[in-house]
């Protein structure tokens, strides 16, 4: 089956740092991947979808300047959060569409969590 | 807008017990639904899903009918065994390219 990867798996950064996360499809090509984030023991709340070639839809409340989003490749989307603070602790999972016609399948990455001190 | 209701857990159960987890929806337009579950540690994975009322998705044992007249997709097994201690998200997406809205989870614990 299709294959989504995230990297890092766990991240610890200090506040005031930015940090990277890579979202890859390993063996089919995605022109939108979305995040989300899944704060502990509480449900995904979407972010923003991720569109290769054109900029990121951000969800209502979602800072696009804090959590900048870049598609880069059919294959590869990164979300870099800046400046972190310890509320941005969480989980941060994201996914991708595969499939044709009107059926298709959301495949989700192991997810990253992300702790700042 | 679309949401999606679960019932709040958690859910402990001996082994061998009966399982039901409620899901309720709204939506816009004609939803698909999905059941997630996600082990500890692990990411999430499809356990089932259902396109159209009066669908049945099944998978390891657990079955979930699209039911439109309630807009209800609740999760079902007969007999749970430990290792299906884990939470289970249903969700819904309005078509199959779009971000999946999800319940709030529900956490089940299957004791020996």
């Amino acid at each position: 089956g299709a294959v989504v990867s995230q990297h890092p798996s766990r991240v610890i950064c200090k506040s005031g740092t930015s940090v990277k996360i890579e979202c890859r499809s390993l063996d089919f090509q995605a022109t939108t991947m979305f995040w989300y984030r899944q704060f502990p023991k509480q449900s995904l709340m979407l972010m923003a979808t991720s569109n290769e070639g054109s900029k990121a839809t951000y969800e209502q409340g979602v800072e696009k300047d804090k959590f900048l989003i870049n598609h880069a490749s059919l294959t590869l989307s990164t979300l870099t959060v800046t400046s972190a603070h310890p509320e941005d602790s969480s989980f941060y999972i994201c996914s991708a569409p595969l499939g044709a016609g009107g059926s298709y399948e959301q495949y989700f990455g192991p997810g990253t969590r992300l702790t700042v001190t | 807008g679309n949401s999606v209701t679960q019932m709040e857990g958690p859910v402990t159960l001996s082994e061998e017990a009966f399982l039901t987890i409620n899901c309720t929806y709204t939506a816009t337009g004609y939803p698909s639904l999905f059941w997630y579950v996600q082990y500890p540690g692990e990411g999430l994975q499809l356990l089932l899903k259902a396109t159209k009322a009066d669908d049945k998705g099944s998978n390891k044992g657990f079955e979930a009918t699209y039911r439109k007249e309630t807009t209800s997709f609740h999760l079902e097994k007969g007999s749970v065994q430990v290792s299906d201690s884990a939470v289970y998200f249903c969700a819904l997406s309005i078509t199959g390219r779009r971000a999946l809205t999800f319940g709030s989870g529900t956490r089940l614990q299957v004791q020996p």
